[in-house]
């Protein structure tokens, strides 16, 4: 089942923070980010594999709540180079182990 | 640089044509994936292979049929397709088939005329 991430898009100036949410109704085994900049592939950022588990990346990090079985991805002081599309991936376990993408993020930074 | 490799990169064909897909990695994944992707949608999963066997296939149409020749190799064959097949198709893989990240490749922008 597609995993609900909000917002659709932003837009932010550079130095500016952005918090991208997805969430799902199913328990799950795994939240991934990817970020997809325009006409190239997508690019994994971060998995938080368990309850709770809080990963940072540079100005970005992310976290999840496995009780509400939602996570959040945080970009702090935005740079241009942020600008793209992020998607959410989640793995159920129903159905066979997968990766199901939420719908994306656009995130646009200007200077 | 990505280091799994998908060819052509861009591929144009007749809906009576016959066309295959290519993706290599060499990091020794397990898992390898075939998704396709729509302008501003998100990538959508048609095939999982793990261990060169086909674990998962999304209800895909017939007219694509994936294959798994070896560990490194995906292939995805196309037969009769219809112009809202035209889309991007990613290939990824993973190093094992649950709580592994995607590692995609640039993909092949396919046209259907």
């Amino acid at each position: 089942q597609q995993p609900v991430q909000s917002p659709q898009a932003v837009i932010l100036r550079e130095g500016e923070d952005a918090v991208i949410n997805c969430s799902s109704s199913k328990a799950l085994y795994s939240v991934h980010w990817y970020r997809q900049k325009h006409g190239e592939a997508p690019v994994f950022l971060m998995i938080l594999l368990k309850g709770g588990e809080q990963k940072g990346h540079d100005k970005i990090s992310a976290s999840f709540n496995e009780k509400k079985q939602q996570s959040s991805l945080y970009l702090t002081a935005s740079q241009l180079s942020y600008s793209g599309t992020y998607f959410c991936g989640t793995e159920e376990g129903t159905g066979g182990f997968k990766t199901i993408f939420g719908a994306g993020t656009r995130l646009f930074v200007k200077a | 640089d990505t280091e799994v490799t998908q060819t052509p990169k861009h591929l144009v064909m007749g809906m009576t044509n016959k066309k295959s897909l290519k993706c290599e990695q060499h990091m020794g994944h397990r898992a390898m994936y075939w998704y396709k992707q729509k302008a501003k949608k998100p990538p959508e999963l048609m095939f999982v292979y793990s261990y060169e066997k086909l674990s998962i296939n999304e209800s895909v149409p017939s007219r694509f049929s994936p294959e798994c020749p070896n560990s490194s190799l995906l292939n995805l064959h196309l037969h009769a397709l219809q112009p809202e097949d035209s889309a991007l198709y990613l290939c990824a893989s993973s190093l094992s088939l649950l709580l592994s990240p995607l590692h995609f490749g640039n993909g092949t922008r396919l046209t259907v005329t």
